[in-house]
């Protein structure tokens, strides 16, 4: 297993449902980031959680983390078709060394 | 605007061709990074600038050639490359270790025919 696994790796819902993509990690990390990534384009940051935090929230979004099971959740709540793209989880080692989930794919049907 | 700026946005190379990927950030980070992505897969890193200088190379080919001029550049120059390197290529810029996390580019789509 890679570290960094997410599921599920589709997820298919209805406007205004809530969405939750959870993310699980090997080694130990500094903190903990959600990216989203519209198709064939750049990756955006939208939260980032440090190792000592266990929730956070930014808008519509909610993330926590469980160090002891070295697990994170996304939730997204009120879902709009624009929320529709693939979300990703990244770790981030002492080294810099970055490593991500294999993601999530949403849809938000109108 | 992306506060990291990739060129070109999309290239396409012959084998035999030499071309480089260009990367620009403004946000006073000091490490950088290239990201290579498949279609439906996560990125997958490339190589760490810390510093300006190279501090991961993740057991890239030697037809990928990293650069990092200043603080504020970042290159990838190819050479020799094949079909099977056709992908997203992906810059990123953060603080020295990922603190805050990442910001990253529109990415370069790479064909290579």
């Amino acid at each position: 297993s890679q570290q960094g696994e997410e599921d599920p790796q589709a997820l298919s819902i209805q406007e205004g449902e809530n969405a939750t993509m959870n993310c699980s990690y090997k080694t130990s990390i500094n903190n903990l980031q959600w990216y989203r990534q519209n198709s064939g384009r750049g990756l955006v940051h939208l939260i980032l959680i440090r190792s000592n935090e266990r929730e956070k929230h930014s808008g519509r979004l909610r993330v926590t983390l469980d160090t002891s099971k070295k697990s994170s959740s996304l939730l997204i709540t009120a879902s709009r078709a624009a929320d529709t793209a693939s979300y990703f989880c990244a770790t981030a080692s002492n080294a810099g060394k970055s490593t991500f989930g294999d993601g999530t794919t949403l849809t938000v049907k109108p | 605007d992306t506060e990291v700026t990739q060129t070109p946005k999309h290239l396409v190379m012959g084998m035999t061709n030499k071309k480089s990927l260009k990367c620009e950030q403004h946000m006073g980070h000091r490490a950088m990074y290239w990201y290579k992505q498949k279609a439906k897969k996560p990125p997958e890193l490339m190589f760490v600038y810390s510093y300006e200088k190279l501090s991961i190379n993740e057991s890239v080919p030697s037809r990928f050639s990293p650069e990092c001029p200043n603080s504020s550049l970042l290159n990838l120059h190819l050479h020799a490359l094949q079909p099977e390197d056709s992908a997203l290529y992906l810059c990123a810029s953060s603080q020295v270790g990922g603190k805050g996390g990442y910001t990253f580019g529109s990415g370069t789509r790479l064909t290579v025919v």
